[in-house]
């Protein structure tokens, strides 16, 4: 049974340009989050997707922004990247709109140069 | 609203000892709680979760946490350190948004 996947595991890019994230959910898992962990600090909320819409969204910018596809799978979003974007960001899946567990994926480690 | 307080960035103990990380939340409704722990270049990964019920949740690797809500508490115990236990430890509150927030984490140390 897959857990959450992402891709890729690390990734540098340069002020001002754009990139983009992806997650695969656990197996049976339709809802994804993602969240912003900068060094030393616990996870922040960015936004989270079910049913291919984003359901809540967390105190980021508009450069921030989602998609969720129709086999659950999610790609994050960030334009013109700032040096403070610099941070692991993780997905995570769950079941439904309930208070089920997160489960991580192992992030993705985003270097702005 | 929500939010949670881990008193104590880092925590060093020696092998064999009590393990107690604190954890103080608020919530304006009755929360569910959450302890996560991650490895170094890993993900999170689910402790323990208290819902409603027994106060006293046990978790995986011999670690449990007591709810006291005249506290607003859930700290995390174990009562023999390990070195495989030395990871980051972090306490999730949901008080009804369904979208947990987070502590700012604390660094388990454990000498041998």
């Amino acid at each position: 049974d897959a857990g959450v996947t992402q891709s890729p595991t690390h990734l540098i890019k340069t002020r001002g340009q754009q990139v983009t994230l992806r997650c695969s959910p656990k197996s049976g898992h339709d809802t994804v989050s993602w969240y912003q962990q900068a060094l030393g600090q616990g996870p922040q909320f960015i936004f989270q997707y079910y049913e291919e819409e984003e359901r809540q969204r967390g105190n980021f910018p508009d450069r921030f922004s989602g998609h969720q596809f129709p086999n659950y799978s999610s790609e994050l979003n960030v334009n013109a990247l700032l040096l403070g974007d610099s941070a692991l960001y993780l997905c995570a899946s769950s079941l439904g709109r309930d208070n089920s567990p997160l489960h991580f994926g192992n992030g993705t480690r985003l270097t702005v140069t | 609203a929500q939010s949670v307080t881990q008193l104590g960035s880092h925590v060093s103990v020696s092998e064999g000892a009590l393990v107690l990380l604190r954890c103080n939340y608020s919530s304006s409704v009755p929360p569910y709680l959450f302890w996560y722990v991650q490895y170094p270049n890993q993900g999170l990964q689910l402790l323990l979760k208290y819902t409603t019920g027994a106060t006293l949740v046990k978790g995986i690797n011999g670690f449990e946490a007591e709810f006291k809500k005249s506290e607003t508490s859930f700290h995390l115990t174990k009562p023999s350190a390990h070195m495989s236990d030395a990871a980051e430890y972090f306490c999730a509150v949901n008080g009804g948004s369904y979208i947990p927030t987070f502590g700012r984490g604390t660094s388990l140390i454990v000498h041998p």
